[in-house]
């Protein structure tokens, strides 16, 4: 079946480096991507996405490519602060119904 | 703005007990409702999903159903709980006929089946 597989599965950055997250998916017809954060005892929280038709996005701190023809998109996380402590989770949206294939997650532990 | 309840927040509950989760939309009508568990550690395991009232589908075969009896309200029941029904259990919407509209999870629902 379809999957997506998430690398690293724990990341320990020091405060104020950047943290890089990356993800692969087999669906080669998936065209929407999005991330969530998950902090200790809550559900996820979707903080960006991309669509197919562009190759990079960013939202102050954070900002997420995609290659397409590789079949892998990553999540950056630059000047990280120790709010960013949270569990990271990539997903893809299937085409053939509609349904997102997640990530194992990973855990990203900023130092201070 | 649109809102997600989920409740309890913890439940400890026997072997063989049963169970009834609620979720509720506020804010949206005709959202898609989904049921996702969370086992320690672990990525997110879809349970059930749904795209309207009385429509239900399942991903996976258990010991746990799912019923959806008004728009904006989900619920997961199990008629006997086991002890591999503990886990982190997320309920979270989408609006219909969106493509690739984002998804909402609700706080979740802590379980441990003792």
């Amino acid at each position: 079946g379809e999957n997506v597989e998430q690398h690293p599965s724990t990341l320990s950055v020091q405060e104020g480096d950047s943290a890089v997250i990356k993800c692969t998916y087999s669906d080669s017809a998936s065209n929407y991507f999005p991330w969530y954060k998950q902090e200790l005892g809550k559900g996820p929280q979707l903080i960006i996405d991309i669509r197919s038709n562009v190759g990079e996005k960013k939202d102050q701190r954070i900002a997420v490519t995609l290659n397409k023809t590789a079949k892998h998109f990553s999540l950056h996380i630059t000047e990280t602060q120790p709010e960013d402590s949270a569990v990271y989770f990539c997903a893809a949206l299937m085409d053939s119904n509609y349904q997102l294939i997640w990530g194992a997650g990973t855990k990203l532990i900023i130092k201070p | 703005s649109q809102t997600i309840h989920q409740w309890p927040a913890t439940l400890v509950q026997p072997v063989g007990s049963p169970l009834s989760l609620e979720c509720t939309v506020e804010g949206t009508s005709n959202p898609n409702l989904y049921w996702y568990r969370q086992a320690a550690g672990r990525g997110l395991q879809l349970l059930f999903y749904s795209v309207g009232i009385g429509q239900i589908s399942s991903e996976v075969p258990q010991n746990l159903s799912a019923s959806r009896p008004q728009d904006r309200q989900f619920i997961l029941s199990s008629k006997k709980l086991l002890l591999s029904d503990s886990g982190f259990y997320l309920c979270a919407w989408t609006l219909r006929r969106t493509y690739n509209s984002p998804l909402h999870f609700g706080n979740g629902t802590r379980l441990t089946v003792t």
